[in-house]
């Protein structure tokens, strides 16, 4: 079974500070990693796309890949109260249909 | 935001009868997923498609059913309702792309729940 774990959280920080949320995955091929954002009620939104080892940046938003560690992490800038949510890490590999969830790490920014 | 409508968002059923949700979009993306999401599970698919009339099970397929008879709807269908079925459901679509790589976006939601 390919999987893609998280730490379930609640990873709590205060406003302003630096969020860092974690991923590893299991399968070697993965070849496209994705976070996507879940407000409480509300359905996935996809924050951000990478592809390639290193870090991309997206406003305040730092995606960082290390396929060699089959690790993936989003690091949030200047945390915001409206960063309070649950952030999924998704895997896809080289070819197939799928996308592979982990099951998300809560946020919660403190005001 | 991708043009995808589920339907209907809330529905309260009756364990025994067949329920059918519908998702709906207006990107002409090739792949549609269905999935289900219950605490402490994460996002589970139960079948997705990858073209008009070619569809394929997930891990959670038991007790479901899908159609796809045209590329702008995919229909899952609860062929007699438990209510381990009682969840939220998540329709997805995912454009072809040249490398396959793109990813998932994701409909509203539809709020399911079995008696």
């Amino acid at each position: 079974q390919k999987e893609v774990e998280q730490n379930s959280g609640p990873l709590s920080v205060p406003e302003g500070a630096i969020a860092s949320l974690n991923c590893t995955y299991s399968d070697r091929g993965s070849q496209s990693f994705f976070w996507y954002r879940q407000y409480s009620g509300k359905s996935p939104e996809l924050i951000m796309s990478i592809y390639s080892n290193g870090d991309k940046e997206d406003g305040r938003f730092t995606a960082q890949l290390n396929k060699a560690s089959q690790y993936v992490s989003l690091l949030i800038r200047d945390s915001q109260p409206s960063d309070s949510a649950t952030y999924l890490c998704a895997v896809k590999g080289a070819g197939g249909f799928k996308t592979i969830f982990g099951a998300g790490t809560r946020l919660f920014v403190k005001a | 935001d991708a043009g995808i409508t589920q339907s209907p968002r809330h529905k309260v059923t009756e364990t025994g009868t067949p329920v059918t949700l519908r998702c709906h979009q207006t990107e002409n993306h090739r792949y549609m997923y269905w999935y289900r999401q219950d605490p402490g599970h994460g996002l589970r698919l139960i079948h997705y498609s990858y073209g008009v009339k070619d569809t394929d099970k997930g891990e959670v397929s038991d007790g479901y059913s899908v159609s796809r008879s045209k590329t702008e709807d995919f229909l899952l269908t609860l062929e007699s309702a438990t209510s381990s079925q009682t969840s939220v459901y998540f329709c997805a679509i995912r454009d072809g792309g040249t490398e396959g790589n793109q990813p998932q976006h994701f409909g509203d939601g539809t709020r399911l729940s079995i008696l």
